[in-house]
Order: structure tokens, then C-alpha cells, then sequence
């Protein structure tokens, strides 16, 4: 049984450019949430989508966006490249939208210089 | 602000000793607590959690304990073993406030060492 996935595991971006990150979430989930996870953080909450909708957002700038597709898998998209985006993104699964356990993929890290 | 709070970044034990980790948090409409377990290069896994309706929830090993009116939860783990090594992270959410257990708030995290 496949966990969550996402890639890729390991980008370098400049300032200003734009970044696509992809997750596919475990068999049988159908919501994803996005967390960034800065060094020597923890993780914060950016924003969750089920049925292919946002349908909650953390404190993060409109330059996040993301998007989840019929098969349930999802992207996070973030325009205009800031240093301070550099950070660990991690997705995170689980079924409907009521109590459940957030399953957590590895993470892509993303460098910007 | 920091909402969830882990104060001590490292904390290390002999192999068989209990382990304590804490957290404290700030927010009263956080209803929800949850602990991670996060190994370098893997995601982290969800390892305990304790609804605020409870002041104690057990899973072998771990036992969590929450003290609502002092707004502190604990991690114990007894006995602990080299392989509990690991960032333990403490998370909450607001989730009988119509909220949710996806929207959580972590702490940033205590390094656990268990040392054989």
C-alpha cells in the first residue's frame, strides 16, 4: 500500500522564478493539506483541499496556491520565489473532512537562492 | 506568537528510562493534541493523541497526559529504546470549534536521544 508520495524530493530555485510541487495522496485518501516545515520548525499549516476546492487556509500570501485534481492528488504552486520560501514542504493525507490521522508524505525541499 | 510551545530543543535518556517530553500551549480553543514522531529524510507519523474531554490516553509505551487548567500536555514513554530516537513534535487544533485536525498547530519540536 502506497503511502504519500511527493516530488521532487530536492529543488534549487532563484529569487523570483516559480515552483510546482506534487503530491499524490495514500490509497483511500481524499484530502490533502500542505504544511512548510523552516529549519528548526515545525510544520505550519499553508492550506487543505478536498474535492478538488481549498477549503482552509493558513497566515500564508496569495503567491501560495494549490490545486487538487479527480484522482485526488494535489499541487502546491508558489509564484514569485522569495528566500525566505526556502523550506521543507510537506503534504499530508487522510479521509473526508472530520477527525482523522494526517498521514505525511517526505517532503520536496525547496532552495531558493 | 508561538501558540504550541516545546520548550526544551534536546532531551537525552538511558535505554529502559522513562522519557518526558512537554509542550505547552497558549490558545484555549485548541481541543484537539497530537504527537509526531519525525526521523531525518521520512515525514513525520502520527504517534498519540488526547482529546480535551480526556486527561490521559495510552498506546503501550507512550502515555499522553493533558492538564487543561495549566494548558500542558506530556509525552511519557516508558521504557525507552534506542530506536525512539527521533524530533517529537506537539500539535494541536481547534477541532470541536467547527475547525478541524487538519489545521494544526506544531511545536517546534524536541530531539529525543536514547542512549544504549
Amino acid at each position: 500500500d502506497a503511502g504519500v508520495t511527493q516530488s521532487p524530493t530536492h529543488l534549487i530555485k532563484t529569487r523570483g522564478q516559480q515552483v510546482t510541487l506534487r503530491c499524490s495522496p495514500k490509497s483511500g485518501h481524499d484530502t490533502v493539506s500542505w504544511y512548510q516545515q523552516a529549519l528548526g520548525q515545525g510544520p505550519q499549516f499553508i492550506f487543505q483541499y478536498y474535492e478538488e476546492e481549498e477549503r482552509q487556509r493558513g497566515n500564508f500570501p496569495d503567491r501560495f496556491s494549490g490545486h487538487q485534481f479527480p484522482n485526488y492528488s494535489s499541487e502546491l504552486n508558489v509564484n514569485a520565489l522569495l528566500l525566505g520560501d526556502s523550506a521543507l514542504y510537506l503534504c499530508a493525507s487522510t479521509y473526508g473532512t472530520l477527525a482523522g490521522e494526517l498521514f505525511f508524505g517526505e517532503g520536496s525541499r525547496l532552495t531558493v537562492l | 506568537d508561538q501558540q504550541v510551545k516545546q520548550n526544551s530543543p534536546s532531551l537525552s535518556v538511558q535505554e529502559g528510562r522513562i522519557s518526558i517530553l512537554n509542550c505547552d500551549y497558549t490558545n484555549s480553543m485548541f481541543d484537539y493534541f497530537l504527537w509526531y514522531k519525525k526521523y531525518p529524510a521520512e515525514g513525520p507519523t502520527f504517534l498519540i493523541s488526547i482529546s480535551s474531554i480526556k486527561d490521559k490516553n495510552e498506546d503501550g509505551r507512550f502515555t499522553v497526559f493533558l492538564n487543561k487548567s495549566a494548558k500542558h500536555l506530556s509525552l511519557h514513554i516508558v521504557p525507552s529504546q534506542p530506536g525512539d530516537s527521533a524530533v517529537y513534535f506537539c500539535a494541536a487544533s481547534e477541532w470541536g470549534s467547527g475547525g478541524s485536525n487538519y489545521k494544526l498547530t506544531f511545536g517546534k519540536g524536541t530531539l529525543l536521544t536514547v542512549n544504549p
